[in-house]
């Protein structure tokens, strides 16, 4: 079992709100750990968005918008990243990670699809 | 702005080496631990390696340990990750990241390891 899972894709509509989880492997308690959010779009690199332990542990990242937040689900045991007023230039891939045992683990990265 | 220039990449065979460069700008590279991070084509992130500050800590995911080797010269503000005993499951965009997750990325540089 992997140690982080994220659904493989999402669809949503422009101006709807869209929660990406991030859902961590049984026996690895998400409250320990600082979510990490990245969004990439087609032929560039990652962007740090936010990251997220606590309503007063988190961090946006430069420029990224407040539409843009963190949260957790403690009975799923997942990392959310939430998204208001979705716009066409949301489209992408975004990807959760974590600090584990000295290591980057990084999920599997869901495609959020604007239409 | 935070610049990190990858470079090395290319085509190898099987079995065969190379060494990627990162040049690092307009930050104090010395003060901050820096990574490798790398992407197969049309698949998600991984971590490959990571280097504290003064190069006094190495860490490496176990699909790479004993065959690559991070290392920095403060002088040069440059990143390198040396890699030996190639195979096509190395196949990737190799991205240089600044920090410990929360920072930014290069472009990337491709290498493809094929016959």
């Amino acid at each position: 079992q992997a140690v982080l899972t994220q659904p493989s894709s999402l669809s949503a509509s422009p101006g709807a709100s869209a929660s990406l989880t991030c859902t961590l492997r049984s026996g690895i308690n998400v409250a320990m750990y600082t979510v990490y959010w990245f969004q990439q779009k087609p032929g560039s690199p990652p962007h740090f968005l936010l990251k997220y332990k606590s309503d007063s542990d988190n961090q946006q990242g430069s420029g990224v918008p407040s539409r843009f937040s963190g949260s957790k689900d403690f009975s799923a045991n997942a990392g959310i990243l939430y998204i208001s007023g979705l716009q066409s230039e949301d489209e992408a891939d975004y990807h959760c990670m974590i600090w584990h045992s000295n290591t980057w683990v990084f999920g599997g990265g869901t495609k959020l699809t604007v239409l | 702005e935070v610049q990190l220039v990858e470079s090395g990449g290319g085509l190898v065979q099987p079995g065969g080496s190379l060494r990627l460069s990162c040049a690092a700008s307009e930050f104090a590279f010395s003060s901050y631990a820096m990574a490798w991070v790398r992407q197969a084509p049309g698949k998600g992130l991984q971590w490959v390696s990571s280097i504290t500050s003064t190069g006094s800590s190495t860490f490496y995911a176990d699909s790479v340990k004993g065959r690559f080797t991070i290392s920095r010269d403060n002088a040069k503000n440059s990143l390198y990750l040396q890699m030996n005993s190639l195979t096509s499951d190395d196949t990737a965009m190799y991205y240089c990241v600044k920090g410990y997750g929360s920072g930014s990325w290069g472009q990337g540089t491709l290498v493809i390891v094929s016959s």
